[in-house]
């Protein structure tokens, strides 16, 4: 059973556009909510994190809004360059050892 | 400052046969979880490993198994390969204090023919 469900597969934006990717969980128990982006031939890198206590959280382009009640958290790239073009997972622990993550965002930036 | 590093990077075995793979977490670090993407898929969570134990164990079988050296390295052994253990293994270190911190590394691409 997929605890922590991703959509879209797979996304095309323009060179400033904002692409958004959608997470759902079940687990209430979660508190830890990060999201991770790989590039080919590399392993995920940490891209930010929230905790269910903040509704949104910004570092530089990256936005993580979260929805607490609706067990729902999405990531949005603002202005978003070639150079973000890679697979991005949301994730989700309650543990910090066992990390729960979703199938993947292809997500192309087209110049 | 190295990051995670693990070895060897490809390896193609076939049914049956076994696989020992290898990591050093970053430096700093001394807790070591494995995980397993298949292609198009997201990490799936095997073990991870604390004081040279097996603190947490997702569902994998016994097939899987690991060891935690005293210097924080740690080895993913997997016996008896079937062809759906093809994956790429990614290894990924944290600190105890730390733990929701994880890097990974590059991983480890296994092939079974």
């Amino acid at each position: 059973q997929q605890q922590v469900k991703q959509s879209p597969q797979s996304l095309i934006v323009q060179k400033g556009g904002i692409p958004i990717i959608n997470c759902a969980y079940e687990n209430t128990a979660f508190d830890y909510f990060p999201w991770y982006q790989q590039f080919p031939g590399k392993g995920p890198a940490l891209l930010i994190a929230i905790r269910p206590d903040v509704s949104e959280k910004k570092e530089g382009r990256f936005t993580i809004s979260f929805n607490k009640s609706a067990k729902q958290f999405s990531l949005h790239i603002m202005d978003s360059q070639p150079g973000d073009s890679a697979t991005y997972f949301c994730a989700a622990t309650y543990t910090g050892n066992q990390f729960y993550f979703g199938t993947g965002t292809s997500l192309t930036v087209i110049p | 400052d190295a990051g995670v590093t693990q070895s060897p990077t490809h390896l193609i075995k076939t049914r049956g046969q076994q696989v020992t793979l290898r990591c050093s977490p970053k430096s700093g670090h001394d807790t070591v979880s494995w995980y397993q993407q298949a292609l198009g898929q997201g990490p799936q969570f095997i073990f991870q490993y604390y004081e040279e134990e097996e603190r947490q164990r997702g569902n994998f079988p016994d097939r899987f198994s690991g060891h935690q050296f005293p210097n924080y390295s740690s080895e993913l052994n997997v016996n008896a390969l079937l062809l759906g253990d093809s994956a790429l293994y990614l290894c990924a270190s944290s600190s105890i204090s730390g733990a929701n911190v994880l890097t990974f590394g590059a991983g480890s691409r296994l092939t079974v023919l």
